[in-house]
C-alpha cells in the first residue's frame, strides 16, 4: 500500500516570507497523482495544487508551487509571500491512476506570524 | 451552489443512538467517498462508491453502513454510536479519469458522542 509521510508536524513563517512544506511517498507505481490540500480552522478541505506524475514540469498556482522529484519520491510545497490567510493544516495526498481512493499524510500545521 | 453538501454539519448525540449523515454532490461525478478525520487530524477513507456500487470498504465496524440511492447521493448511517465515533466525517466525490481524479470534499460533519 502506498504511504505518504509529512515529517514536519508544525511549521511557522513570517508574513511575506517563503516557506516549504515537505512530503515524501512510497509507491511502486509509475502513474499517479499528487495533491496538496489546505484545511483552515473551519475544517473545509481545499485543493491547493495538483501534480501529474507523468509531467516533469512542476505545477504552479499563483503563490503556491511544488518541487516534484519523482526519483526521490518527494513532493514539497512552496508558499511564497506568505499571508495570514495561509495559516492552516496542509495535507499531502497520493492517488494512483488506477486506484479509487486518496491516501493522506498526517498533515503539517502552518502558522503565519504577522 | 455547494458542489458537495452534507448534512448535518454539527451533531451531538448520546452513546447507543443511531444517526445518519446525508451527502449530495451536484458535480456529475461517478465516485463518492466517506472519510473520517479523528482528533489527531488523521484522514482515513472509510468507503467508496462508483456508480452506486461499493468499491472500497476499509476496516470499519459494521455499525457503519453507507447507502447510495443514486450516483449523486451517498449517505452514512451509524448504529449504536460509541464515544470513539466522535470525529469529523467528510463526504467527497470525484470523476474517473478527469482532472487527475481530484477528490472534492464537502464541509464536513462534526459528530460528538457523549
Amino acid at each position: 500500500a502506498q504511504t505518504v509521510t509529512q515529517s514536519q508536524p508544525e511549521m511557522s513563517v513570517q508574513e511575506a516570507e517563503t516557506v516549504t512544506l515537505s512530503c515524501t511517498y512510497d509507491t511502486s507505481e509509475s502513474d499517479y497523482y499528487l495533491f496538496w490540500y489546505k484545511q483552515p480552522p473551519s475544517r473545509q478541505m481545499i485543493l491547493v495544487i495538483r501534480q501529474e506524475a507523468y509531467k516533469q514540469q512542476n505545477a504552479t498556482e499563483n503563490r503556491f508551487s511544488v518541487n516534484f522529484q519523482k526519483a526521490a519520491k518527494s513532493f514539497s510545497l512552496k508558499i511564497s509571500d506568505s499571508q495570514l490567510g495561509d495559516a492552516a493544516m496542509y495535507f499531502c495526498a497520493y492517488r494512483s491512476a488506477l486506484g479509487n481512493d486518496m491516501r493522506f499524510g498526517a498533515g503539517t500545521r502552518l502558522t503565519v506570524k504577522p | 451552489d455547494t458542489a458537495v453538501s452534507q448534512t448535518p454539519k454539527y451533531l451531538v448525540t448520546q452513546m447507543g443512538n443511531d444517526k445518519s449523515i446525508k451527502c449530495e454532490q451536484n458535480l456529475g461525478h461517478d465516485t463518492m467517498y466517506w472519510y473520517k478525520q479523528d482528533s489527531k487530524k488523521f484522514l482515513k477513507i472509510m468507503f467508496s462508491y462508483n456508480n452506486k456500487e461499493l468499491i472500497i470498504n476499509e476496516t470499519v465496524p459494521n455499525r457503519f453502513s453507507p447507502k447510495s440511492p443514486d450516483k449523486a447521493h451517498l449517505n452514512l448511517h451509524i448504529n449504536s454510536l460509541e464515544l470513539g465515533d466522535s470525529a469529523v466525517y467528510f463526504c467527497a466525490s470525484s470523476q474517473t479519469n478527469r482532472a487527475g481524479n481530484t477528490i472534492y470534499f464537502g464541509e464536513g460533519s462534526w459528530l460528538t458522542v457523549v
